[in-house]
């Protein structure tokens, strides 16, 4: 098993320019989750969605879309990137969407600087 | 709203000694679910431990220790005898029962020295 993959790990954008980091899990999660850790701040949420189909916002949702066509896939949008979300992304993964009680699955982070 | 403070933000220690992180945590559940995760210098999130509500027994793992005290809404972490391998920045993490997301706490980077 892959786990939670995530590309890529590392990019650099300019200012208005996008792009979108993948997120793929292959232990039929239900949950699938986008955080960004910045110094000092710890991992604040940013989208998660409990099916296909589904998604919603978490803490700091700004600048960010999300989508969800399969229950494998769940990626992150920036669609006019800004030096603010320089920062390092982590896609998470759990087994069920109702249970907080689920241990969530980190990939590996991608660490995204915008100049 | 689910709130998690780890007051601590660097800790530093010599080999050998042992340490206490802290974690207090907030929420109006009656039902929720305590986490710590470990992130060493490569980068990657690793579960350490997961508690429910219900069960406010102590656990130790080796060298690892947790304290959870439903009175003063806290879930501390203890290393005992801390080795350079410890040397990361810990997560304490609240979620609460049904469609629950996990909200962290701000970590505790833990630096521990020959």
């Amino acid at each position: 098993n892959a786990g939670v993959t995530q590309t890529p790990k590392f990019q650099v954008l300019k200012t208005g320019q996008s792009m979108t980091l993948q997120c793929a899990q292959d232990m039929n999660h239900e949950y699938m989750s986008w955080y960004r850790q910045d110094p000092g701040m710890g991992l604040r949420l940013i989208h998660y969605s409990v099916g296909a189909g589904i998604t919603d916002q978490g803490e700091v949702p700004n600048g960010y879309n999300v989508s969800r066509s399969t229950t494998e896939d769940f990626p992150l949008r920036l669609l006019s990137a800004a030096p603010s979300q320089t920062s390092v992304y982590f896609c998470a993964s759990r087994l069920s969407r109702r249970s907080g009680a689920n241990v969530l699955t980190f990939g590996a982070g991608s660490r995204l600087t915008v100049l | 709203a689910q709130k998690v403070t780890q007051a601590q933000t660097e800790i530093s220690v010599v080999e050998k000694e042992d340490v206490t992180l802290d974690c207090v945590y907030e929420t109006r559940d009656t039902t929720y679910y305590l986490f710590w995760y470990k992130q060493p210098p490569s980068g990657e999130l690793v579960f350490l431990i997961r508690r429910n509500s219900f069960d406010e027994q102590n656990e130790i793992s080796g060298r690892y220790s947790w304290n959870f005290q439903k009175s003063t809404s806290s879930f501390n972490f203890t290393i005992t005898a801390s080795q350079v391998v410890d040397s990361a920045v810990y997560f304490c993490a609240l979620s609460e029962s049904g469609y629950s997301t996990l909200t962290f706490g701000k970590g505790t980077m833990l630096l521990v020295s020959p």
